[in-house]
């Protein structure tokens, strides 16, 4: 069974910055691209980040460029999102999602999500 | 650029069935999408990647209930005999790629109540 747990969301000042991180279990981690994506409260879905299976190839969406970071621990099965520079725009839910083998750019499991709030 | 786009919200009735509707902009109307439930105050749970031709892979534990289909631009999610637990958010997912890159796509989800 396919579980995914994040962990490492917080309560943060403007310009603080936190590292997000994602427990991988249940299937042969290092087969998968894996996905940052956040939701705004009453939001709808955004995506924030992706790394390739065997993480050399990092994307971002163009609103986080520059200020998160992904990466991967395939030895551990995990994924991380370094956030820098938050700003309140940043407060969001965020979940870790596991790309499709036959189409990385799609997803089908995600996680229960970790919260982060940027506030004075 | 729109790529995707749900109506905000549908309603039906309890044991009647539903669609849902993902429309595809003009240029991507030969993509694959997956939806997505949302019930309130959770995560995300992927329920289908539903192709063009309207073929689609269910994920695991998705009850029979749920199927897809397509037609030209336009991906379906039918729900039959709904359950008060279906009424939830309902996002497509699809995806671009140009000589910037490429953008993972979400639609502004529909929300489903269930009557």
């Amino acid at each position: 069974q396919v579980d995914l747990v994040e962990s490492g969301g917080g309560v943060v000042q403007p310009g603080e910055s936190l590292r997000l991180s994602c427990a991988a279990s249940g299937f042969t981690f290092n087969f998968h691209a894996m996905h940052w994506v956040r939701q705004a409260p009453g939001k709808g879905l955004e995506w924030v980040a992706a790394v390739s299976y065997d993480g050399q190839n990092p994307f971002y969406a163009d609103s986080v460029k520059g200020r998160f970071t992904v990466s991967r621990d395939n030895s551990k099965n995990m994924f991380f999102l370094q956030v820098n520079r938050l700003t309140t725009e940043d407060t969001a839910m965020y979940f870790c999602a596991r790309g499709m083998t036959q189409q990385w750019l799609l997803f089908d499991s995600w996680g229960q999500g970790t919260r982060v709030t940027v506030s004075s | 650029q729109v790529v995707v786009s749900q109506s905000p919200s549908a309603s039906a009735s309890l044991g009647a069935s539903v669609n849902l509707t993902c429309t595809l902009s003009s240029g991507h109307a030969n993509s694959a999408i997956a939806w997505h439930q949302q019930r309130p105050g959770k995560a995300p749970q992927s329920l289908m990647k539903l192709h063009s031709d309207g073929s689609h892979n269910k994920a695991d534990g998705i009850p029979d209930r749920f199927s897809g289909s397509s037609s030209g631009a336009d991906r379906y999610l039918t729900i039959s005999s709904l359950q008060s637990d279906d009424e939830a958010d309902y996002y497509c997912q699809t995806w671009v790629t140009g000589v910037t890159g490429f953008h993972v796509i979400f639609g502004r989800g529909t929300k489903l109540t269930v009557l």
